[in-house]
């Protein structure tokens, strides 16, 4: 079955230190991929996108990068601030089912001052 | 530009109740997904509507229903409700492309009792 997964239900850094977070997936064939971040208490953000033929995005201290051959994707938070805690989830859309989209189940992120 | 709006905001109900949520997209938007987020299994899709008939449809019983309306706002019905149900329900709004970007509301935060 199609399964998504954030290896790190919780991660916790040193202020000014990146962040990395997983994304792993499996039979899957995603057309692309979504990064959200989301508040307690609050409806998920949009931060970035990428497609299946790009390798790496970036917006500002955001860096996503997108595997299809480890079907793995990284998203990356540079120079970390304790405002950047939250958790953040990936989000699968492929044009092989239905279009439906999947998230994984989110890493809580806390950056710590 | 006004954002997407979901009401209510909190609902409390018995078991064997219905109820009806609603969504307000942004202006413009044709398409509303909606999404039920629990502790135990994330975010999962529900359905999605665009131009008022139901393009996607994730796994969920037919209990779960919904319906979009001329001006894009959707609304979604639960009957005969489970304990399981409650949950925060999302919508989220977009163009209607699939790689469009999706804004989510606060959510609905229903209670079964």
């Amino acid at each position: 079955s199609q399964k998504i997964e954030q290896n790190s239900e919780a991660l916790n850094i040193q202020e000014g230190k990146t962040a990395t977070l997983t994304c792993n997936y499996t039979n899957y064939s995603p057309a692309y991929l979504q990064w959200y971040r989301q508040d307690p208490g609050r409806g998920p953000v949009f931060l970035l996108l990428i497609r299946e033929n790009e390798k790496e995005k970036r917006k500002e201290r955001l860096k996503v990068t997108f595997d299809t051959t480890l079907k793995q994707s990284l998203f990356h938070i540079t120079a970390s601030q304790p405002a950047d805690s939250a958790t953040y989830l990936c989000a699968l859309v492929s044009y092989s089912s239905a279009s439906k989209i999947i998230f994984g189940s989110g890493t809580r992120l806390s950056i710590r001052p | 530009k006004a954002g997407v709006t979901q009401t209510p905001r909190y609902l409390i109900k018995t078991r064997g109740q219905q109820v009806t949520l609603s969504c307000s997209p942004i202006s413009g938007h044709r398409s509303v997904s909606w999404y039920q987020q629990t502790p135990g299994q994330g975010l999962q899709f529900l359905f999605e509507y665009f131009s008022e008939t139901q393009r996607n449809k994730g796994n969920f019983p037919g209990r779960f229903s919904g319906r979009q309306f001329s001006n894009s706002r959707s609304e979604m019905n639960v009957s005969t409700l489970e304990l399981g149900d409650s949950a925060l329900y999302l919508c989220a709004s977009s163009l209607g492309d699939r790689s469009d970007t999706q804004y989510f509301g606060p959510g609905t935060r229903l209670t079964v009792l």
